[in-house]
């Protein structure tokens, strides 16, 4: 069965450290999001991509955070510098183009020392 | 079976039981909704999406139930078992936006006890 892969499952970083985050679709799928998801919380929306235009970024702190997909497959999701309120479970999710459905992958779970 | 009227964060039931889990949702214009349940460390699985234009659609095990007027979503879980103890999330869209990124509720806590 396809799945979205996400790595690393976990991830402890030094606050001001660099730390990215990798996440790989389902193949085909078109439409790719990250959530963060704080502990005890529902996901929420960081940035979607479009093949590799970004659609909504709106929620992405942009000083700290940046995305990228540059081929419209993969994405990589950076935060430099890691601040103490990152520390979260970082949900990679993707969807075919113009459906609802959206499937995530296991998260990477953050935590910023 | 256990029922919840209003959202509530946990809700703890025994084996067998039926379940029934509420989310208020925000936007009058939503058109989709979908329920997911998500176990401790993975991320959210689907388990059942109804349309605006039904009141009622039935999975195995599962029925989720949508009332428009007071914009309320319910999961009902028949005969409730250990493994389906989870954090339950409801999710919508708004109408027309297919594609747009799904929007979640609170989630509640569901433990089963044998």
């Amino acid at each position: 069965e396809a799945e979205v892969a996400q790595s690393p499952r976990y991830k402890i970083t030094e606050k001001s450290q660099a730390v990215a985050f990798w996440c790989d679709p389902i193949s085909g799928h078109a439409t790719l999001y990250w959530y963060r998801q704080i502990l005890g919380q529902g996901p929420e929306l960081l940035v979607q991509f479009q093949d590799e235009s970004v659609v909504d970024d709106s929620q992405l702190p942009k000083d700290r955070f940046s995305a990228e997909r540059l081929k419209g497959v993969d994405s990589t999701l950076k935060i430099q510098p890691a601040e103490l309120g990152d520390s979260a479970m970082y949900l990679c999710a993707s969807t075919q183009w113009g459906a609802n459905e959206a499937f995530f992958g296991q998260g990477t779970r953050l935590t910023v020392v | 079976g256990e029922s919840v009227g209003l959202h509530l964060p946990t809700l703890s039931v025994q084996e067998g039981d039926n379940s029934i889990i509420n989310c208020a949702y925000s936007n009058s214009a939503s058109d989709y909704f979908i329920w997911y349940k998500q176990e401790s460390g993975k991320g959210p699985q689907f388990i059942i999406d109804i349309r605006s234009n039904m009141d009622k659609r039935q999975g195995q095990r599962v029925t989720v139930l949508l009332n428009k007027t007071v914009k309320h979503l319910s999961l009902q879980i028949a005969a409730t078992q250990p493994g389906d103890s989870a954090v339950y999330f409801c999710a919508e869209i708004p109408a027309n936006q297919a594609g747009t990124a799904l929007i979640f509720g609170k989630g509640t806590t569901l433990s089963v006890s044998s």
